[in-house]
């Protein structure tokens, strides 16, 4: 089936720095990835959807200067959390879509982010 | 908009017990409707889907039907293992996504 991978799976940081998670579709082309971010309470937060060679589309909330996404091919995509500061320690996952609309995700196992 | 409604958990059932994890949608067009299951520390997997009313998704012992009537698409197996431990999305695309926002189902040996 298909794979989708992250790197790094667990990353650890000062308050300040910035920090580049890499999402890869593995066996497939993705037309479309997406950024999630899930809280400690389960709940899966659509950050933002990017297409391959456009600008990612923010979901209402999500700082984009902050959040930064590029698509630069159609097997990754990289979210780049800047000036990280505790409230942004989370779990992230990216899934990516082959095809035409409708068709299914498929998932990352994830990156927990940890902020000092 | 569009928006899906699960069962709110946690759950907890006894191994063998027979399990449904409730869940509806509303969707102005004609969605697509997937269960995704999530393991500790992983990312989702999809678990089943179905593209069209009254298709039935199985995978892994697991059923769900299309229910178009009721705007459902109730999670059930009849017999759950240990193993089955994890949290469980519901979600749609109308071609937006749409995720529910989980339910977390813990079996007990």
């Amino acid at each position: 089936g298909a794979v989708v991978s992250q790197h790094p799976s667990r990353v650890i940081c000062k308050s300040g720095t910035s920090v580049k998670i890499e999402c890869r579709s593995l066996d497939f082309q993705a037309t479309t990835m997406f950024w999630y971010r899930q809280f400690p309470k389960q709940s899966l937060m659509l950050m933002a959807t990017s297409n391959e060679g456009s600008k990612a589309t923010y979901e209402q909330g999500v700082e984009k200067d902050k959040f930064l996404i590029n698509h630069a091919s159609l097997t990754l995509s990289t979210l780049t959390v800047t000036s990280a500061h505790p409230e942004d320690s989370s779990f992230y996952i990216c899934s990516a879509q082959a095809g035409v609309a409708g068709h299914e995700q498929f998932f990352g196992p994830g990156t927990r982010l940890t902020v000092l | 908009g569009d928006s899906v409604t699960q069962m709110e958990g946690p759950v907890t059932l006894s191994e063998e017990a027979f399990l449904t994890i409730n869940c509806t949608y509303t969707a102005t067009g004609y969605p697509s409707l997937f269960w995704y299951v999530q393991y500790p520390g992983e990312g989702l997997q999809l678990l089943l889907k179905a593209t069209k009313a009254d298709d039935k998704g199985s995978n892994k012992g697991f059923e769900a039907t299309y229910r178009k009537e009721t705007t459902s698409f109730h999670l059930e197996k009849g017999s759950v293992q240990v193993s089955d431990s994890a949290v469980y999305f519901c979600a749609l695309t109308a071609p937006s996504w749409v995720f529910g926002q989980g339910t977390r189902l813990t079996i007990n040996p």
